[in-house]
């Protein structure tokens, strides 16, 4: 079965910093993974997606993600963090045969600082 | 659009009592997934729905329960409730089943207090 890590439970980070957020997947093959975001008071959003090709991927609000298959990671990344962004980040990880749910890790909560 | 709808917001019990979650999907999405979110799990997977059959169970009692009505809304059913079921429930819906390829879009959630 696949599984998911965020090593990171809190980031704290200036406005207009850059942002990097880990995420580590175990799984035989090449997965579907994603991004979500939660803010507070609300349900998730897909930031982004990789399922094949071009390994890094642009997403919403100015998020990429670079999937590295040496490394089982899939790290998110923005280069200027805006206020807004504070949140709660999701990674999650799916396999082709489709009748499998996805698995989400635990999640990276995001503070941004003035 | 509308998008999906959770009923109730908030939601105050007190243990050994049960109580029904309500979901409606997007306007043409057929499949709606569960989710429990809670601090230290994160989102744990409880059951996807697809044209009123249940598709895939995740790991959790016989004491949640669910089921799709024919017009794609579906309801979650916990009974006996423990101190524990304290969570956000999360509602997803999709085009079609099979999440590991699909976007999901997910409802504001439901929070369960259980006292």
């Amino acid at each position: 079965a696949q599984s998911v890590t965020q090593p990171d439970i809190h980031i704290t980070v200036s406005e207009g910093a850059s942002l990097e957020l880990r995420c580590n997947y175990s799984y035989g093959a090449t997965p579907y993974l994603f991004w979500y975001v939660q803010s507070p008071g609300q349900g998730l959003q897909l930031l982004l997606k990789y399922f094949s090709g071009d390994t890094l991927v642009q997403g919403i609000k100015g998020f990429e993600a670079e999937f590295k298959r040496s490394q089982s990671s899939f790290n998110l990344r923005k280069p200027s963090v805006h206020w807004s962004d504070a949140a709660e980040y999701f990674c999650a990880v799916g396999i082709h045969s489709g009748n499998t749910p996805l698995v989400f890790g635990k999640g990276t909560r995001l503070s941004v600082i003035a | 659009k509308a998008g999906v709808t959770q009923t109730p917001r908030y939601l105050i019990k007190t243990r050994g009592q049960q109580v029904t979650l309500s979901c409606s999907p997007i306007s043409g999405h057929r499949s709606v997934s569960w989710y429990q979110q809670t601090p230290g799990q994160g989102l744990q997977f409880l059951f996807e729905y697809f044209s009123e059959t249940q598709r895939n169970k995740g790991n959790f009692p016989g004491r949640f329960s669910g089921r799709q009505f024919s017009n794609s809304r579906s309801e979650m059913n916990v009974s006996t409730l423990e101190l524990g079921d304290s969570a956000l429930y999360l509602c997803a819906s999709s085009l079609t089943p099979g999440q590991s390829n699909e976007k999901l879009f997910f409802g504001s959630g439901t929070q369960l207090s259980v006292l």
